[in-house]
């Protein structure tokens, strides 16, 4: 079973746009990761978030965090096109010791 | 450092054969995880081990899958037999510690067709 539902399913942009995605969550959780997969790197971890943690920032990615509303958001800024890729949140809920992958939101920068 | 290595990287077979995957973890990473990932879909997981213990392996169909984890390094996953719902990629990732806490690394999984 999936906790997590990403919005949009699909997004298309122009280069240099910035592009916005979340995260919708069931439980409550400790942490909050993102991870993207493209056909040429596979699955990359980009950023973990603490449930403690409001926002947290790497490079041009933004990722907030809304546990009152069990949901996640993940900002890219001036985006490239080597940024197409699906992107995945994944929770780690209370006593479970594992991560559980959403659905993903497929992004397509366009040059 | 070298990433998780899977082999193979595609495999095709018929229904009712068997089928295993091999997955190697970046050294000293004691846990390791197998998913596996449908098209348009998040990876989900089968089994998790710490060390050679497969501590949560609640998701695996035990009926026709089964994982070994021998000396706490290499893993295999087994399918017998396969059936035609089992074509999907099956990830192998580690990590350095639990799950929520630390990043997990992903090989670049195994592309299963059933025919």
């Amino acid at each position: 079973s999936q906790q997590g539902e990403e919005d949009p399913q699909a997004l298309s942009i122009q280069e240099g746009e910035n592009a916005t995605m979340n995260c919708s969550y069931k439980t409550s959780i400790n942490n909050l990761q993102w991870y993207r997969q493209n056909s040429g790197r596979g699955l990359v971890h980009l950023i973990l978030i603490r449930s403690n943690e409001r926002e947290k920032h790497s490079g041009r990615l933004r990722v907030t965090l809304d546990t009152s509303k069990k949901s996640s958001s993940l900002l890219i800024t001036a985006s490239r096109a080597a940024d197409t890729a699906s992107y995945f949140c994944a929770t780690d809920p209370y006593n479970t010791d594992k991560l559980i992958f959403g659905t993903g939101t497929r992004l397509q920068v366009f040059p | 450092e070298a990433g998780v290595v899977q082999s193979p990287r595609y495999k095709i077979i018929e229904k009712k054969q068997p089928v295993a995957f091999w997955c190697n973890p970046i050294s000293g990473h004691n846990t390791l995880y197998w998913y596996l990932q449908n098209l348009g879909q998040g990876p989900e997981l089968l089994i998790r081990y710490e060390n050679e213990e497969a501590v949560d392996d609640s998701q695996l169909p035990k009926d026709r899958f089964s994982a070994e984890r021998l000396k706490g390094v290499d893993s295999t996953l087994k399918i017998q037999p396969a059936e035609l719902g089992d074509s999907a990629v099956y990830l192998c990732a580690s990590s350095s510690g639990l799950a929520g806490d630390y990043e997990q690394y992903f090989g670049p999984g195994t592309r299963l067709t059933v025919t």
